[in-house]
């Protein structure tokens, strides 16, 4: 059982296209991240978000504590983009310092 | 500012052979985590530590052995290789999770057991 889910596990855009990547989790949580993650590389927090809406650059996170759900947007997308998005949570009630991730979103922008 | 820094990047290894992998931070985080990364899967946690000499089981925790005798290092064992631990193993850190900090990961250390 996946805890955190993510839609969809993979998508092709084209450059300028508008992107959206969902998450839903289950449980309690007290944060909820957004991860970056290019091929052969290491990963990258983008946003933690526990509320609201936090913007940077052309990402954008959204988080509704009481759907369980979370989305990361890219406006204008670029070939640049192309990564695994991983969503992440930190939940009540699990063991100190533990992170439930998501399996990733693998996108990939064409010119 | 280097970060989260683990070495080596790649290793090849034979199976019952050991390693140890580093990973070394300089923001003076207590929170420091090892993660092994799989095809299909999320990132598990296999041991993690909440501060200098302290370590603690994660998910996946067999066949690993950790330490932590500098707050700026955690180390990650294998004692016995095995080929079940072909993986990409990530190191990462932060100050307490959840409370508005972000997490910091190392650029990936890449195993292979033969």
């Amino acid at each position: 059982k996946n805890e955190v889910e993510q839609s969809p596990q993979n998508l092709t855009a084209q450059e300028g296209e508008f992107i959206t990547i969902n998450c839903s989790y289950s449980v309690g949580i007290s944060a909820l991240h957004w991860l970056q993650q290019h091929p052969g590389g290491g990963i990258v927090s983008l946003f933690m978000l526990s509320s609201g809406k936090k913007k940077h650059g052309r990402l954008i996170a959204t988080i509704n504590i009481q759907e369980k759900h979370s989305s990361l947007h890219i406006t204008a997308s670029h070939p640049r983009d192309s990564a695994v998005y991983i969503c992440a949570v930190s939940y009540y009630g699990g063991s100190q310092g533990n992170l439930i991730f998501g399996k990733g979103t693998k996108l990939s922008v064409k010119p | 500012n280097a970060g989260v820094t683990q070495t080596p990047k790649f290793r090849v290894l034979k199976t019952g052979q050991s390693m140890t992998l580093l990973c070394a931070q300089d923001m003076n985080h207590e929170y420091m985590y090892w993660y092994r990364q799989d095809p299909g899967m999320g990132l598990r946690l296999i041991h993690y530590s909440v501060g200098e000499g302290t370590t603690a089981k994660g998910e996946v925790p067999d066949g690993y052995n950790v330490s932590r005798l500098k707050k700026q290092n955690f180390l990650l064992g294998l004692e016995s290789a095995a080929p079940s631990q072909t993986s990409v193993y990530f190191c990462a850190s932060s100050e307490l999770p959840g409370s508005g900090n972000t997490i910091y990961f190392g650029e990936g250390s890449w195993l292979t057991v033969v």
